[in-house]
């Protein structure tokens, strides 16, 4: 059964860092790529962005309103994906989800989307 | 990247069926046919119902259908059920970036 475990939510003062974790069983983790999706109080939800294998490079993408701010990296050796928050906003606050999706990433072709399976989520507050 | 843009909300009768609207351009849902939905009951995580325009997952019902034309992909409910009463996202490939619509509140009357 794939299961994926976000941590690290927190309350946090604008400005600050935060680094959340998610930790995945279940499957073969260095085989996917992994997607962070968020949703702030009362809204609809947000693709952050992604990781890409170590097969494809292992590159990143990100949404416009994160960029320059947040990174996505991963631990294959521990089956973790990190999502590395600085510059929090007030706009940041929303619970942020883990994902992998349907497929797998290798060289010749890589799953990005299709979100099939999600953590619960950690929230993380940025407030003074 | 703007969000694909659905109804707020759109509702109907037990047994009868709906559709949801996402509409994007012709640089997301136009030339790509890598748009999914995903059904989001509140304190529940999403769960990916369509994907690649009109393909379910495996243990999906298959009252839920999907299709696109044009900037626009749809999602269609039928025989409607009290457990259908969710928020629905749609979600498109950009070119390298993903996008969800604002999503749909439907309520089961």
């Amino acid at each position: 059964e794939v299961l994926l475990v976000e941590s690290g939510g927190a309350l946090v003062q604008p400005g600050r860092s935060l680094r959340l974790s998610c930790t995945a069983s279940g499957f073969t983790f260095g085989d996917y790529t992994m997607t962070w999706v968020r949703q702030a109080p009362g809204k609809g939800l947000e693709w952050v962005g992604f990781i890409r294998s170590k097969a494809s490079g292992g590159t990143t993408e990100y949404a416009a309103s994160v960029k320059d701010r947040f990174t996505i990296s991963r631990d294959d050796s521990k089956n973790i994906a990190y999502l590395q928050m600085n510059s929090l906003k007030t706009e940041d606050t929303a619970l942020y989800y883990c994902i992998r999706p349907l497929g797998p990433c290798y060289s010749s072709s890589c799953y990005t989307g299709y979100f099939q399976h999600w953590g619960q989520g950690t929230l993380v507050t940025v407030s003074s | 990247q703007s969000a694909l843009t659905q109804p707020a909300s759109v509702s109907g009768s037990p047994g009868q069926s709906i559709t949801i609207s996402c509409t994007g351009t012709s640089s997301d849902v136009g030339v790509y046919n890598y748009v999914s939905w995903y059904q989001h009951h509140p304190g529940k995580a999403p769960e990916l119902i369509i994907y690649e325009v009109s393909y379910r997952p495996s243990g999906v019902s298959n009252r839920f259908s999907g299709s696109k034309s044009g900037n626009t992909a749809s999602l269609t409910i039928s025989g409607l059920q009290a457990e259908d009463e969710a928020d629905y996202y749609c979600n498109s490939y950009t070119g390298t970036l993903w996008v969800f619509g604002g999503g749909t509140k439907l309520t089961v009357l």
